[in-house]
């Protein structure tokens, strides 16, 4: 079975300061993962997906990751936090089951810019 | 530009009555998807469909039933709902078989609260 593993349910950064938001992967097979962001009163959307293509992978709004099999991370990073990044973020891991592909998600990340 | 509507977005019910949830996708595809987020569980996956008519048990499906009877509604019910189901429930749609990378796309979810 397939899980991701989100450490640290807040994080609250400066303004400016490097967004670090941490996840980690479980699985037997080479996995396909994503990062959703949901902003308050929303539905999620994507930011980022790692497709086996490039192991750095940037997404929208100046956000990237790293797949590092080694550590089975995929970290999500961004230089200078924006008050506008507030949000709460999940790490997913892709997986066929049945007839289609399902996503796993973590426990999520809420994080909190501050001036 | 892709949409995902979901029919309400906050929505009240006394235990035991029965609960629709509707959700409308107009990319014409296959799969869609049921979740329910709590805070700090993330999003749990409860029943999906593959196709018309086609459905499949996800992580939570106790306490549910779904229907999907046109390819661009996939509506989730609660037989009888109890205070327990409680929670922001979310739709999301994606293409077929084999597209295991491509994005869910999600709606903005409905708020559940069962008195």
């Amino acid at each position: 079975a397939q899980s991701v593993t989100q450490l640290g349910s807040h994080v609250s950064v400066s303004e400016g300061a490097l967004v670090l938001l941490r996840c980690n992967y479980s699985s037997s097979v080479p996995p396909y993962l994503f990062w959703y962001v949901q902003y308050p009163n929303q539905g999620l959307q994507l930011l980022l997906k790692y497709t086996s293509a490039a192991t750095l992978v940037k997404g929208i709004n100046g956000f990237e990751a790293e797949f590092k099999k080694s550590e089975t991370s995929f970290h999500l990073t961004k230089p200078s936090a924006h008050m506008s990044d507030a949000a709460e973020y999940f790490c997913a891991v892709s997986g066929l089951t049945g007839g289609g592909n399902k996503l796993t998600f973590g426990t999520g990340t809420q994080l909190k810019v501050e001036l | 530009d892709v949409k995902v509507t979901q029919s309400s977005r906050y929505l009240v019910k006394r235990t035991g009555e029965k609960v629709f949830l509707e959700c409308v996708q107009d990319m014409d595809h296959e799969n869609m998807f049921w979740y329910r987020q709590d805070p700090g569980l993330g999003l749990r996956l409860i029943y999906f469909s593959y196709d018309v008519k086609m459905k499949e048990k996800g992580d939570i499906p106790e306490g549910y039933s779904v229907s999907r009877e046109k390819k661009e509604r996939f509506s989730l019910i609660l037989e009888s709902a109890s205070t327990n189901q409680t929670s922001m429930y979310l739709c999301a749609s994606t293409r077929g078989l084999g597209a295991i990378t491509d994005t869910q796309y999600f709606g903005p979810g409905t708020r559940l609260t069962v008195l």
